[in-house]
């Protein structure tokens, strides 16, 4: 069975500063995908980044990426020059390959403060 | 706008109402997931279909009801449901694959439920 730990239930930035957050999982799996979303007070669940658990250059997308250390189960988000609209839950996830659970964190709320 | 859409977007009923939630995805998808969110919890998943048929049941109550009619519609049917199942339900869907981009799992919007 998967684990998802995000230790942080609530941070904040300053608008244009930059931030990260913390995600460790466990899973007994060689193989498996890691994922951040993020939640707006809409409820909208939104996809943020994603990295397979194989490959050992870290994902980026524009102003987020992650710092994913393998050994150490860990897989971080850094949001860079935080903007106001980053303001949301963040969650973390893991799914393992052979299956299409989803395990998710219980979430880490991200205020920007301007 | 999302690939994937939840109907209604609120939901107010009684202990002793029949209700149904509908979700319905425009990307091709043909696995399907009912997740449930509740204040101060991960996300729970619910069940999984994979082209139409049900391959996982996380020891949900029988008065949760799924049903996928096709690989881009998928219901929740609610039958007297209790307070505590209050809570957001979000629906998803993905390709079934062996590529972390067939694997992501895009969601709705969701279903703000209240039981009185």
């Amino acid at each position: 069975a998967q684990t998802v730990t995000q230790s942080q239930p609530e941070m904040s930035v300053q608008e244009a500063e930059t931030v990260t957050l913390s995600c460790t999982y466990d899973t007994s799996e060689s193989d498996y995908y890691l994922f951040w979303y993020k939640q707006p007070p809409s409820r909208q669940m939104i996809l943020v980044i994603r990295q397979e658990a194989y490959k050992q250059q870290n994902a980026t997308e524009n102003r987020f990426s992650v710092n994913f250390q393998k050994a150490a189960k860990s897989f971080s988000l850094k949001i860079s020059d935080s903007q106001l609209g980053d303001a949301a839950m963040y969650f973390c996830a893991c799914q393992e390959t052979s299956g299409s659970r989803l395990t998710f964190g219980e979430g880490t709320q991200l205020t920007v403060n301007p | 706008e999302t690939g994937v859409t939840q109907t209604p977007r609120h939901l107010v009923m009684g202990m002793t109402n029949k209700k149904s939630l509908k979700c319905e995805q425009h990307l091709g998808h043909n696995a399907m997931y009912w997740y449930k969110q509740s204040a101060k919890k991960p996300l729970e998943l619910m069940f999984v279909y994979n082209f139409k048929e049900q391959t996982e049941n996380n020891s949900v109550p029988s008065r949760f009801s799924p049903e996928c009619p096709n690989s881009s519609h998928l219901f929740l049917h609610l039958h007297t449901l209790q307070p505590e199942d209050s809570a957001l339900y979000l629906c998803a869907s993905s390709q079934e694959g062996t590529s972390l981009l067939e694997e992501t799992q895009y969601f709705g919007p969701g279903t703000r439920l209240l039981v009185l």
